[in-house]
């Protein structure tokens, strides 16, 4: 398996325009996470899914982000409008889904590194 | 506010040498969990450690939990360069919607 793959892993773009991140999460996997990472706030966690399903978006910081699963092998994140403050490396894990008790392991993409000038 | 605070924040050691790391989280957990991040890449699963274990070990990684003081250990042994990284304790919850948080890491840097 090649893993979780993100899609792009740079993109440079303005204020006010629209910005798409892409995951493929492994193949099987029942979970997927999308996170963001930046010096001041470490790894947050903005939203995960279920086979499919949202589950838990109270990470999402505002309206202007929004993500989607329309299928079991695709999710996307989208910025619009970005804004300088977004600037972040983006990150998308899937996992197979053990549950609370068992624990899952998260396989981590490489993440989209975001920069909004 | 974040489950898991690690510390040191940073830590620079002798190849050779045992490197500690340790985290504290603020509510009980199902199980904690640490992961390794190489600069610029994604994080790595290293290790898991269930609430009722107290001990682990995987290879040069040692693994310790303490429920009673929610804190967990990461010892790393006879430390190598490779081993350069940040390290991050992840910890789910027994409540609430089944999600791991991130704790803030330890930079760790092995010199040659």
């Amino acid at each position: 398996d090649a893993g979780v793959i993100q899609s792009p892993r740079h993109e440079v773009t303005e204020m006010g325009q629209e910005v798409t991140l892409r995951c493929k999460p492994i193949s099987g996997h029942d979970y997927l996470f999308w996170y963001r990472q930046t010096m001041m706030r470490g790894l947050e966690l903005l939203i995960y899914f279920n086979n499919n399903v949202p589950i838990d978006d109270s990470g999402m910081p505002e309206d202007r982000f929004s993500a989607k699963m329309p299928n079991a092998s695709f999710s996307t994140l989208k910025i619009q409008p970005s804004e300088p403050r977004d600037s972040a490396v983006y990150f998308c894990a899937s996992s197979l889904g053990g549950g609370r008790t068992t624990g899952d392991t998260q396989y981590f993409g490489p993440g989209t590194r975001l920069t909004v000038l | 506010s974040q489950q898991g605070e690690e510390d040191p924040q940073a830590l620079s050691i002798q190849e050779g040498e045992n490197a500690t790391m340790n985290c504290s989280y603020k509510t009980s957990i199902n199980n904690l969990q640490w992961y390794r991040q190489n600069s610029g890449r994604g994080l790595v699963h290293l290790i898991l450690i269930r609430s009722n274990e107290r001990e682990k070990h995987s290879g040069r990684l040692r693994v310790t939990l303490d429920t009673s003081k929610k804190s967990s250990s990461l010892l790393i042994t006879a430390s190598r360069a490779a081993d350069t990284a940040s390290y991050f304790c992840a910890t789910a919850s027994t409540s609430g919607t089944y999600k791991y948080i991130f704790g803030t890491g330890t930079r760790l840097k092995v010199l040659a």
